[in-house]
């Protein structure tokens, strides 16, 4: 499957734990973008890279998310002193940006099975 | 501010009939359009791009148009089949710095027998 993969594609924790979570993108695919999701909600967007860059991080983000792709190809998303209100679905998602001479460059993104989160 | 609507009610439609969901979005001038279909418990897939350019899109049982006057969306599922319930996304992007795409909230379409 060459799809984008998520691990893990559950996890429960405690309050007041730290969680990470990997995201495999489609390999030739310069960009990843992590985005929340709670039910009955759209994709809430958190942060995205293209390459090893982290380019915009939502101004919603806690100081307790961070995010890496240190290789411009996996990318981890660690949630640190989990509160009740983090559970949601972690969605990953990965496009291909046309950095130069692309006339009208699309984002369209492909999307992971998602982490569902739960914090107890 | 920015703001993209989609219908926060189910749309409920029998099996045959066309399915017709709308996006509406304001203070924002997209470069394209598009939808994606989420199914429970999964990540959102890919089904069509509009550009600003084009007035109609079909792939298949599926057709979207774009208004940029009205800024607005239509996403119709022709012969709808009960396959077809999920929940409809649209996102925008493009545009004066809005490289990457922003998400409405979805709408469920429910197809019954």
């Amino acid at each position: 499957d060459t799809g984008v993969s998520q691990n893990p594609r559950h996890k429960i924790t405690k309050r007041g734990q730290n969680v990470t979570f990997r995201c495999d993108p489609i390999s030739e695919h310069n960009r990843l973008y992590w985005y929340r999701q709670t039910l009955g909600q759209g994709p809430e967007f958190l942060t995205y890279f293209q390459n090893e860059a982290q380019l915009e991080k939502s101004r919603l983000l806690s100081d307790r998310f961070s995010a890496e792709r240190p290789k411009g190809s996996f990318s981890t998303l660690e949630i640190q002193r989990t509160e009740q209100g983090d559970s949601a679905m972690y969605l990953c998602a990965s496009a291909t940006w046309a950095e130069r001479g692309s006339l009208n460059p699309t984002d369209t993104q492909y999307f992971g099975p998602g982490t569902r989160l739960t914090v107890l | 501010s920015q703001k993209i609507e989609q219908n926060s009610e189910a749309l409920n439609i029998q099996e045959g009939k066309t399915a017709t969901l709308t996006c509406n979005y304001t203070n924002y001038s997209p470069a394209y359009l598009q939808w994606y279909r989420q199914d429970p418990g999964r990540g959102p897939v890919f089904l069509l791009l509009i550009r600003e350019n084009e007035k109609e899109k079909r792939k298949e049982r599926l057709k979207v148009t774009f208004d940029t006057t009205l800024k607005q969306s239509l996403f119709h599922i022709t012969a709808s089949q009960p396959a077809d319930s999920a929940t409809y996304l649209c996102a925008l992007g493009g545009g004066a710095g809005f490289q990457k795409l922003v998400f409405g909230t979805g709408t469920r379409l429910l197809v019954s027998p």
